[in-house]
């Protein structure tokens, strides 16, 4: 299996632009995370799906965010309007359970906004 | 909430050992993870307890104690490559078993 999958690897907007980030998860797993990791906060859980339905978004930081899963294969976290202060490495993870299953993480979007 | 705490950077030479602690002080407690991140790149999976005691993955160990609230990351005969962030995480039963995640520990390893 290619792994969790992460377009694009780097954004670079200006402010006020939307950002919308993808993700592949590992084929038949059932769970998909959203992170964001900053050097301030270190790796926070944002959402996460279970079988393509949002079960926890208390972590999303405010309306700006949201994030979509309209099947099995793909996620996106879109971010409208953004701001600097979303400047971070957002990561995607999955996991076939949530019972004792890793979770396994993309490689990141690196997100710069000016 | 959760308070998870573990020291921010070690540093230790080429051959040697090192210990990572991890404190946490939760409620509902499910599982303790350790994940190695390089520089640039994802956290990628070590170990998870869920049992007090020590596991043992080649170099690697983790040690749990759940009355305590302390779990350690293990580095046996290091290596450059060991150089990272490691990651302690805990999933807590009541949060609908996510992961929350401790700053991370940065280990730079010396020749």
């Amino acid at each position: 299996d290619a792994g969790v999958i992460q377009s694009p690897r780097h954004e670079v907007t200006e402010m006020g632009q939307e950002v919308t980030l993808r993700c592949k998860p590992i084929s038949g797993h059932d769970y998909l995370f959203w992170y964001r990791q900053t050097m301030m906060r270190g790796l926070e859980l944002l959402i996460y799906f279970n079988n393509n339905v949002p079960i926890d978004d208390s972590g999303m930081p405010e309306d700006r965010f949201s994030a979509k899963m309209p099947n099995a294969s793909f996620s996106t976290l879109k971010i409208q309007p953004s701001e600097p202060r979303d400047s971070a490495v957002y990561f995607c993870a999955s996991s076939l359970t949530q019972g004792t299953d890793t979770q396994y993480f993309g490689p990141g979007t690196r997100l710069t906004v000016l | 909430g959760q308070n998870i705490d573990q020291p921010t950077e070690m540093t230790a030479t080429e051959g040697a050992i090192v210990q990572i602690n991890c404190t946490y002080q939760t409620s509902g407690f499910n599982g303790l993870f350790w994940y190695q991140q390089h520089a640039g790149e994802a956290p990628t999976f070590l170990s998870y307890n869920v049992l007090d005691g020590l596991e043992e993955k080649g170099r690697f160990s983790s040690f749990l104690s759940r009355s305590k609230g302390y779990s350690y990351l293990l580095l046996k005969e290091l290596q450059m490559k060991d150089s990272a962030s490691y990651l302690c995480a805990v999933r807590i039963k009541a949060a609908g078993n996510k992961l929350t995640f401790g700053g991370g520990t940065r280990v730079l390893v010396k020749p």
